[in-house]
């Protein structure tokens, strides 16, 4: 079975320009996650969507972050303008109700 | 969700029993423990979860005190493969009808060596 998959794979960008990441989750699974790991701050959830409506975004840093889940098989986080502190590794992961989380290989973002 | 504790860091050589603990004295009654990994360069990837009683799947083993105050991780031959950082978490668990928001801490570097 296809896991999470997650483009593109690695971005790097200059400071300023807007950055899309792009998340497609497993099948049936009608919960998804959108997370972020840095090396000071660890892997922290930003976002998180059940049956595409957002539920939680009280992990979202600022206005430059948003994301959308148009259907049940796609969503985005988007940077709009991208700074340097957004660094990361971003990672997606969806699940089925009250079941264990499965990640994608996340999108490691430079923003230069 | 509870907090969790782990040491930082362990070895253990290939082909042994790698046991890695996990302290989480201020647990609820409806709080399940899960196990997560993280290989370099990949997303997390789950292990395995319990309630109270020891759990075992086709990667692992958990050992649950009775007191539910700490737990155990078990591989049991490790391989280098196994080499990762393993992340225990504590949340509410299932048939609440809502996600699980994983709070990841810095969990434990596991080094499996020749």
């Amino acid at each position: 079975d296809a896991g999470v998959i997650q483009s593109p794979r690695h971005e790097v960008t200059e400071m300023g320009q807007e950055v899309t990441l792009r998340c497609k989750p497993i099948s049936g699974h009608d919960y998804l996650f959108w997370y972020r790991q840095t090396m000071m701050r660890g892997l922290e959830l930003l976002i998180y969507f059940n049956n595409n409506v957002p539920i939680d975004d009280s992990g979202m840093p600022e206005d430059r972050f948003s994301a959308k889940m148009p259907n049940a098989s796609f969503s985005t986080l988007k940077i709009q303008p991208s700074e340097p502190r957004d660094s990361a590794v971003y990672f997606c992961a969806s699940s089925p109700t009250d079941q264990p989380q499965h990640f994608g290989d996340g999108t490691r973002l430079s923003i230069l | 969700d509870a907090k969790t504790t782990q040491p930082p860091s362990m070895d253990c050589a290939e082909g042994r029993a790698a046991n890695l603990p996990c302290n989480h004295s201020t647990i609820s009654g409806n709080e399940y423990v899960y196990w997560y990994r993280q290989i370099h360069s990949q997303g997390p990837q789950y292990i395995i979860h319990g309630l109270k009683n020891n759990e075992t799947n086709e990667m692992a083993s958990l050992i649950i005190t009775e007191d539910r105050k700490s737990s155990t991780l078990i591989l049991p031959h490790a391989t280098l493969r196994d080499t990762a950082v393993y992340y225990c978490i504590v949340r509410v668990g299932l048939n609440t009808g809502t996600a699980s928001k994983l709070t990841f801490g810095t969990g434990t570097r596991l080094q499996v060596t020749l």
